[in-house]
C-alpha cells in the first residue's frame, strides 16, 4: 500500500522568499506523484505531476517539484512566494490497483505568506 | 477543468435522514470518486466507479453507497446520518489517458446536526 507524508502542516514565509512544502511517499511500485493546491472554500486545482521521465517537473503558478527515489521524495518549491499563494497543497501518489487508479493524499500543508 | 458539478452545495441535515449528494460531469470521464475531506485527514476515498454500475469500496466506505446509473452521474448516498458524517465531500473524474491525475468538484459542505 502507498502512503504520503507532508512534514508541517502549516509553513509561513515572506512575501519573496523561497517556498519549500516537503513530501514524502512510499510505494511498491513505480508512483505516479502529484501536487494540488486548494484555495478557501474551492476544490482542488492540480499545480504539477510526475509521471515518467524528467525528475523535475515545472507547473502552473511558477512552482516546480523535484521527484527523487533514492529519497522516496517529491518537495514543491517556488523561488519566490507571492500573497496570492496563500492556500493549502496537498502531495498525493497515484497507484492502479485493480478496477481503477487511486490518489492517496498526505494530510496537507496551510502556506501562509506575510508581509 | 473537468465541468464538474456538485449539488447541493451546502446541506444541513438531522441525525438519521437520509441524504443523497450528486456529482455531474460533462467530460465523458469514465472513472468517479468520492472523497471526504476532514481537518488533519486530508482526502479519503469513499467509493469510486470504474464504469456505468461499476462501483467499489475505498478506505471509509462504511455508512456510504453509490450508485452510477449514467456516465455523467455518480451519486453518494448516506442511508442515515451521523453527525461523524459533517465533512466536506468532494467528487473527482479522470478519464482513461494513463497519466492518473484526477479533476475535482467544488465541493458539498455537510453538517449533521
Amino acid at each position: 500500500a502507498q502512503s504520503v507524508t507532508q512534514l508541517g502542516s502549516h509553513v509561513s514565509v515572506s512575501e519573496g522568499a523561497l517556498v519549500l512544502l516537503r513530501c514524502n511517499y512510499s510505494s511498491s511500485v513505480p508512483p505516479y506523484l502529484f501536487w494540488y493546491v486548494q484555495y478557501p472554500n474551492q476544490g482542488l486545482q492540480l499545480l504539477l505531476k510526475y509521471t515518467t521521465g524528467a525528475t523535475l517537473v515545472k507547473g502552473i503558478n511558477g512552482f516546480e517539484a523535484e521527484f527523487k527515489k533514492s529519497e522516496t521524495s517529491f518537495h514543491l518549491t517556488k523561488p519566490s512566494a507571492h500573497m496570492s499563494d496563500a492556500a493549502e497543497y496537498f502531495c498525493a501518489v497515484s497507484v492502479r490497483t485493480g478496477t481503477a487508479s487511486k490518489l492517496t493524499f498526505g494530510t496537507g500543508t496551510r502556506l501562509q505568506v506575510t508581509l | 477543468d473537468a465541468g464538474i458539478t456538485q449539488s447541493p452545495r451546502h446541506k444541513v441535515t438531522e441525525t438519521g435522514t437520509p441524504v443523497t449528494l450528486r456529482c455531474h460531469q460533462t467530460e465523458n470521464h469514465r472513472y468517479m470518486y468520492w472523497y471526504r475531506q476532514d481537518p488533519g485527514h486530508g482526502l479519503r476515498l469513499i467509493h469510486y466507479s470504474y464504469g456505468v454500475k461499476d462501483t467499489d469500496k475505498g478506505e471509509v466506505s462504511d455508512g456510504y453507497s453509490v450508485s452510477r446509473s449514467k456516465t455523467e452521474d455518480f451519486l453518494l448516498t448516506l442511508e442515515s446520518a451521523t453527525s461523524s458524517q459533517t465533512s466536506v465531500y468532494f467528487c473527482a473524474t479522470t478519464g482513461t489517458g494513463g497519466t492518473y491525475e484526477q479533476y475535482f468538484g467544488p465541493g458539498t459542505r455537510l453538517t449533521v446536526t
